[in-house]
């Protein structure tokens, strides 16, 4: 089956620092990849995607370039501020058999950020 | 734009008991569905609801069911609670389904003792 593997946290880092936080994953076909957000006490909310190959989602200052040739879609923000300490989730939908999607989630990579 | 609602926010039922959690989608959203989130297993599909049919399911065992109304508002249902059912449950609605933009709730958090 799919599967989504993120790198454990929690991350602490401080304010203006770089941020990278991985995600591999293993699915059959051509997947979508998805960075969701949550905040404290709050839902998910999508931060960005990208829906093939090379395709590279961006928002609020967060980077990730989708790579089949490595089946990663690692997170990257140059200069983190303290409003973005949350759990990040990353994601894939994929096609079953059925010809309908399937969502996989990772974990989730806990980011806290220190003034 | 009113966001996705779901009700209650928060409950305790006991072992053997049953539950029932309501999700109403934003407005002209079409597609629910819903996920279990906890600190060991991270967020879990459960399933997916598209004009008022199951489109896709999870890995849960059958008590765990849910419907959806002609208004696209989603219940899902656990029967026979069980200790390891305690979890947030999210759920989120999309215009076209869970390939495009979900829109999460707050969820309902469940604690079964």
């Amino acid at each position: 089956g799919n599967s989504v593997t993120q790198m454990e946290g929690p991350v602490t880092l401080s304010e203006e620092a770089f941020l990278t936080i991985n995600c591999t994953y293993t699915a059959t076909g051509y997947p979508s990849l998805f960075w969701y957000v949550q905040y404290p006490g709050e839902g998910l909310q999508l931060l960005l995607k990208a829906t093939k190959a090379d395709d590279k989602g961006s928002n609020k200052g967060f980077e990730a370039t989708y790579r089949k040739e490595t089946t990663s879609f690692h997170l990257e923000k140059g200069s983190v501020q303290v409003s973005d300490s949350a759990v990040y989730f990353c994601a894939l939908t994929a096609e079953n058999s059925g010809g309908y999607q399937k969502v996989t989630f990772g974990t989730g990579t806990k980011l806290q950020v220190i003034p | 734009k009113a966001g996705v609602t779901q009700t209650p926010r928060y409950l305790i039922k006991t072992r053997g008991q049953q539950v029932t959690l309501s999700c109403s989608p934003i407005s002209g959203h079409r597609s629910v569905s819903w996920y279990q989130q906890t600190p060991g297993q991270g967020l879990q599909f459960l399933f997916e609801y598209f004009s008022e049919t199951q489109r896709n399911k999870g890995n849960f065992p059958g008590r765990f069911s849910g419907r959806q109304f002609s208004n696209s508002r989603s219940e899902m249902n656990v029967s026979t609670l069980e200790l390891g059912d305690s979890a947030l449950y999210l759920c989120a609605s999309s215009v076209t389904g869970i390939s495009g933009e979900l829109f999460f709730g707050e969820g309902s958090r469940l604690t079964v003792l």
